[in-house]
C-alpha cells in the first residue's frame, strides 16, 4: 500500500545543477500536484495535472518544469538550481471519483532539497 | 490579503484542554475545507473535511464552517501532547482543478 512515493528524500545541489524530482502514486489517481514548503510557510502550489498529457502552472512555477507521460509518474524538473529553490517539495495525487472538489489529496513524504 | 489566513502561533494549551484553531479566507465562492495535520520533518496529512455550514464531529476533532463569515475552524477535544504539530487550513480555489490554497499553519503546542 505504497500510496505516494517521492525521491530522494534529500538531496544538496550546487548553483546552477540540474536535476529531477521523482514522484509516483499506485492508487491510479488522475490528479497530481507539486507544491514546495519554505520554512514556517504553508504550502505553494508550483505545478498539476488532471491526467496523462496534461499538466499547468501553479503558484510559482518558474525555474521548473514538469511532464506527465503515464497515469502514475509526475516528475519535477528543476534546469539551473538556485539558492532560492532550496525548499521541501511535496508531491500529491487525487481521485476524481464523487464531487470533485470534495476529494483530499494525499501526500508523499518530501524531498528536502538545498541548493548551495 | 492573503487568500487563507491562521495565526502563527504558537497556541499553547494544557493537556485535557479544547484547542481552537482558526482560519480565514478570501474567495467567497470557496466550496470545501481541509484541515491538514503536519508533524516536524513530516508530510501534511488530513485531520477533517467539511463543506456545509456548521459543524461536522470526526472522534476528539470538530471542524466548524461559516461561509457568511469566510471562516473555518477546528477544534480539538481534549488535547494530547501528541496533537502537538502545526494545522494548514487549505481551501479548494473556485474554478480550478481542486487547486488548494493552504495557509501558512497555526503551531499547536500541548503540554503536560
Amino acid at each position: 500500500n505504497a500510496g505516494v512515493t517521492q525521491t530522494p528524500k534529500f538531496r544538496i545541489l550546487k548553483i546552477g545543477q540540474s536535476m529531477t524530482l521523482q514522484c509516483t502514486q499506485d492508487m491510479n489517481h488522475n490528479y497530481m500536484y507539486w507544491y514546495r514548503q519554505d520554512p514556517g510557510m504553508g504550502l505553494k502550489l508550483i505545478y498539476y495535472s488532471v491526467g496523462a498529457g496534461i499538466t499547468d502552472k501553479g503558484e510559482v512555477p518558474n525555474g521548473y518544469n514538469v511532464s506527465r507521460s503515464t497515469t502514475e509518474d509526475f516528475p519535477l524538473r528543476l534546469e539551473l538550481a538556485a539558492p532560492s529553490q532550496t525548499s521541501v517539495y511535496f508531491c500529491a495525487s487525487r481521485t476524481v471519483t464523487g464531487y470533485n472538489g470534495n476529494q483530499p489529496q494525499h501526500f508523499g513524504d518530501g524531498t528536502r532539497l538545498s541548493i548551495l | 490579503q492573503k487568500e487563507v489566513e491562521q495565526n502563527s502561533g504558537p497556541l499553547s494549551v494544557p493537556e485535557g484542554a479544547i484547542a481552537s484553531l482558526n482560519c480565514t479566507y478570501s474567495d467567497r465562492g470557496s466550496q470545501s475545507f481541509f484541515w491538514y495535520r503536519q508533524y516536524s520533518g513530516k508530510s501534511p496529512e488530513l485531520i477533517m473535511s467539511i463543506y456545509s455550514n456548521g459543524d461536522k464531529e470526526d472522534g476528539r476533532f470538530t471542524a466548524q464552517l461559516n461561509k457568511a463569515s469566510q471562516y473555518v475552524s477546528l477544534l480539538i477535544r481534549d488535547s494530547q501532547p501528541s496533537d502537538s504539530a502545526t494545522y494548514l487550513c487549505a481551501v479548494r480555489k473556485t474554478g480550478g482543478y481542486n487547486k488548494l490554497i493552504f495557509g501558512a499553519g497555526t503551531r499547536l503546542a500541548v503540554h503536560p
